[in-house]
C-alpha cells in the first residue's frame, strides 16, 4: 500500500527566501508522485509530477522537486518565495489508479 | 488538461436534507473520482465513479449515504444524503485518463463547499 508523509504542517518563510516542503513516500511499486497546490477557496492545481523519467522535475510557478529513491523522498523547492505562493501544498502518491495524499503543508510568506 | 466544473460552488443545508453535486468535464475521460476534504484536513477518496455501472466505494463510505451516478464519459453526480453537521466539508471531483489519449494524472474541479446546520 502507498502512503505519504509531509513533514511540517506549517512552513513560514520570508519573501525571496528558499522554499522547501518535505515529502516522504512509501510504495511497494515504482511510484508516481505529485505535488498539488490549493489556494484559499479553490480546488487543487497540479504543480508537477514524477513518473519515472528524469529525477528532477520542473513544475509551474518556478517550483521543482527531486525524486530520491534511496531516501524515499520527493521534496518541493522554489529558490525565491513570492507572496503569491502562500497556499496549502499536498504531496500525493499514485497506486492502483488511486491517489493517496499527505496531510498537507500550509506555506506562509512573510513580507 | 481537462476543464472541470462543479455545481453548486457552495451551499448551506439543513440537517436531514440531501444535496446533489454535479461534476462536468469538457472532454471525455475514463476515470472520475469524488473526494471529501473536511475542514483543515487533507483529501479522502469517497469513491470511483464508473461509467455504466455502480461506483466503487472506499472503506468507510457507503452507497446509501453517498449515491453516485456516472451516465456518460463527461458527467457525474454525488449526493450527500440525510446530512448532518459532520458532513460539512469541501467535496471535490477529479478526472483521469482522457479519451482517446490516456493520461496518468488526476485533475481536480474547483470543489463544492457544503455547510450543514
Amino acid at each position: 500500500a502507498q502512503s505519504v508523509t509531509q513533514l511540517g504542517s506549517h512552513v513560514s518563510v520570508s519573501e525571496g527566501a528558499l522554499v522547501l516542503l518535505r515529502c516522504n513516500y512509501s510504495s511497494s511499486v515504482p511510484p508516481y508522485l505529485f505535488w498539488y497546490v490549493q489556494y484559499p477557496n479553490q480546488g487543487l492545481q497540479l504543480l508537477l509530477k514524477y513518473t519515472s523519467a528524469a529525477t528532477l522535475v520542473k513544475g509551474i510557478n518556478g517550483f521543482e522537486a527531486e525524486f530520491k529513491k534511496s531516501e524515499t523522498s520527493f521534496h518541493l523547492t522554489k529558490p525565491s518565495a513570492h507572496m503569491s505562493d502562500a497556499a496549502e501544498y499536498f504531496c500525493a502518491v499514485s497506486g492502483a489508479q488511486k491517489l493517496v495524499f499527505g496531510q498537507g503543508t500550509r506555506l506562509t510568506i512573510n513580507p | 488538461s481537462a476543464v472541470i466544473s462543479q455545481k453548486p460552488s457552495r451551499d448551506i443545508c439543513q440537517r436531514g436534507t440531501s444535496l446533489t453535486i454535479q461534476c462536468q468535464v469538457d472532454s471525455q475521460v475514463t476515470m472520475m473520482f469524488w473526494y471529501r476534504q473536511q475542514p483543515g484536513q487533507s483529501l479522502t477518496l469517497i469513491a470511483t465513479a464508473n461509467q455504466g455501472s455502480e461506483a466503487t466505494y472506499e472503506s468507510g463510505f457507503v452507497i446509501d449515504k453517498f449515491p453516485i451516478s456516472r451516465p456518460n464519459l463527461t458527467f457525474s453526480t454525488l449526493t450527500v444524503s440525510n446530512m448532518s453537521p459532520e458532513d460539512s466539508s469541501i467535496y471535490l471531483c477529479s478526472v483521469e485518463g482522457g479519451v482517446p489519449v490516456h493520461t496518468d494524472t488526476q485533475y481536480f474541479g474547483p470543489g463544492t463547499r457544503l455547510t450543514v446546520l
